[in-house]
């Protein structure tokens, strides 16, 4: 298996409170990424890191920021969370080139 | 605008059968895609890819078809066990893009 962890595994918050969530990769790979999965929509991208400090948008950005400082973390934060950002949120890590992503447990977050 | 379709939410074949799982596409820039196969309360796990310079790529019972004229892509598994029972992805990417577009998800039953 990719040495991926997500943390936390399962989280159950507040309307309006702020969340983050963190995963931490043992394989130094260059690109991380964030989805989200809902019923009816697959998995979508929420933002992608192409390295430390380097980061950019995906389709279902709003509400969220990333941020990272280190090769072997990247941080997921909801500013202010929404019961419509209830979900299911994977990691994903990739080396680079040719090679496919390969994706953490994920964290179920409510949102209530 | 969903670029990656999998228009069978769902699949039913008896041990032994071949499966056959069904992907298309609209963006004709898309020339690497993959199957990713995920079990419940898992993160998905990389299964096949092929690129748009081959039609075909075979891995054990897995095998993916590709073609770009009906910008169509297809994966058989060919003998369904009872381990494959699960939802399958397909994903697609272009050159140079980092990111990739999901489907929406076909789950697998395989009836013993």
């Amino acid at each position: 298996d990719a040495g991926i962890t997500q943390s936390p595994r399962h989280k159950v918050t507040e309307t309006g409170t702020p969340v983050t969530l963190r995963c931490h990769q043992t394989e130094n790979h260059r690109y991380m990424y964030w989805y989200r999965q809902d019923p009816g929509h697959g998995l979508r991208l929420i933002h992608y890191s192409y390295g430390v400090k380097d980061t950019d948008k995906g389709e279902v950005s709003d509400g969220y920021s990333v941020s990272r400082s280190k090769t072997e973390d990247f941080l997921l934060t909801l500013e202010s969370a929404t019961s419509s950002q209830t979900s299911v949120y994977f990691c994903a890590i990739r080396q680079g080139g040719a090679q496919p992503q390969h994706f953490g447990d994920g964290t179920r977050l409510s949102i209530l | 605008d969903q670029q990656v379709k999998q228009n069978s939410p769902s699949l039913s074949v008896q041990e032994g059968r071949i499966s056959i799982l069904n992907c298309d596409y609209t963006n004709s820039m898309f020339d690497y895609f993959l199957w990713y196969k995920k079990y419940p309360a898992e993160g998905p796990t990389f299964l096949i890819s092929i690129s748009s310079i081959k039609d075909k790529n075979e891995d054990g019972r897995f095998t993916v078809f590709l073609n770009k004229s009906a910008k169509h892509l297809s994966l058989h598994i060919v003998p369904s066990q009872p381990g494959d029972s699960a939802v399958y992805f397909c994903a697609a990417s272009s050159f140079g893009n980092e990111k990739l577009t999901f489907g929406t998800g076909t789950r697998l039953t395989i009836i013993p």
